[in-house]
């Protein structure tokens, strides 16, 4: 089974300075790993994803994750917080199911709050 | 490129009504999932559709049913609503070779 655990539930940080939000996975087995961002009532944007190629993974808008699978962990970090970045983060495991796009298992989220 | 659509974007129910809601995939994707999102929460999986049928089913009882139609867009149904299906509902499109899903706006579902 799969499962997906983000360690803060909200993280306030100032502009300019680094971002760290948190995740912890279980996995039976070689997982695919994502965050996406979601902006208030708006749908979810794919950030970065992991699929079992290069550990350190880049996205989009200067964040990166690195898949550190002795620690289960897969956390998004940013060097430096824009205001625009304050928004929902989701933590996702996908559950592969057969050869098809698995379902998605998404964590609680964590709020990002940017201080100016 | 449209990516992925939902209709209609906000929706007021009566309790004990039924509801359906709409999906259109990114092009070029031909499987569908959907998945409810309660406040504060993360999205929970409500089933997949590839090939017009239900592949995958998460926790949600029998009054939430699909559609898949064979342009690959897709309808999710609910009935004798309760207010706890108040939420936004959202799509997601994927292909079948890819690992990567793509998420329409939502549709909000109030139900009073």
């Amino acid at each position: 089974a799969q499962s997906v655990t983000q360690l803060d539930s909200h993280v306030s940080v100032s502009e300019g300075t680094p971002v760290l939000l948190r995740c912890n996975y279980s996995s039976s087995y070689s997982p695919s790993l994502f965050w996406y961002v979601q902006h208030p009532n708006k749908g979810l944007q794919l950030l970065l994803k992991y699929t079992s190629a290069a550990t350190l993974v880049k996205g989009i808008n200067g964040f990166e994750a690195e898949f550190k699978k002795s620690e289960t962990s897969f956390h998004l970090t940013k060097p430096s917080a824009h205001m625009s970045d304050a928004a929902e983060y989701f933590c996702v495991v996908s559950a592969r199911h057969s050869s098809n796009t698995g379902k998605l298992i998404f964590g609680q989220g964590t709020t990002l709050q940017v201080k100016p | 490129d449209a990516g992925v659509t939902q209709s209609p974007t906000h929706l007021i129910k009566t309790r004990g009504q039924q509801v359906t809601l709409r999906c259109s995939p990114k092009s070029g994707h031909d499987t569908v999932s959907w998945y409810q999102q309660a406040l504060g929460q993360g999205p929970q999986f409500i089933f997949q559709y590839y090939e017009e049928e239900e592949r995958q089913r998460g926790n949600f009882p029998d009054r939430f049913s699909g559609h898949q139609f064979p342009n690959y867009s897709s309808e999710l149904n609910v009935n004798a609503l309760l207010l706890g299906d108040s939420a936004l509902y959202l799509c997601a499109s994927s292909s079948r070779q890819g690992r990567e899903a793509f998420f329409g706006q939502g549709t909000r579902l109030t139900v009073v």
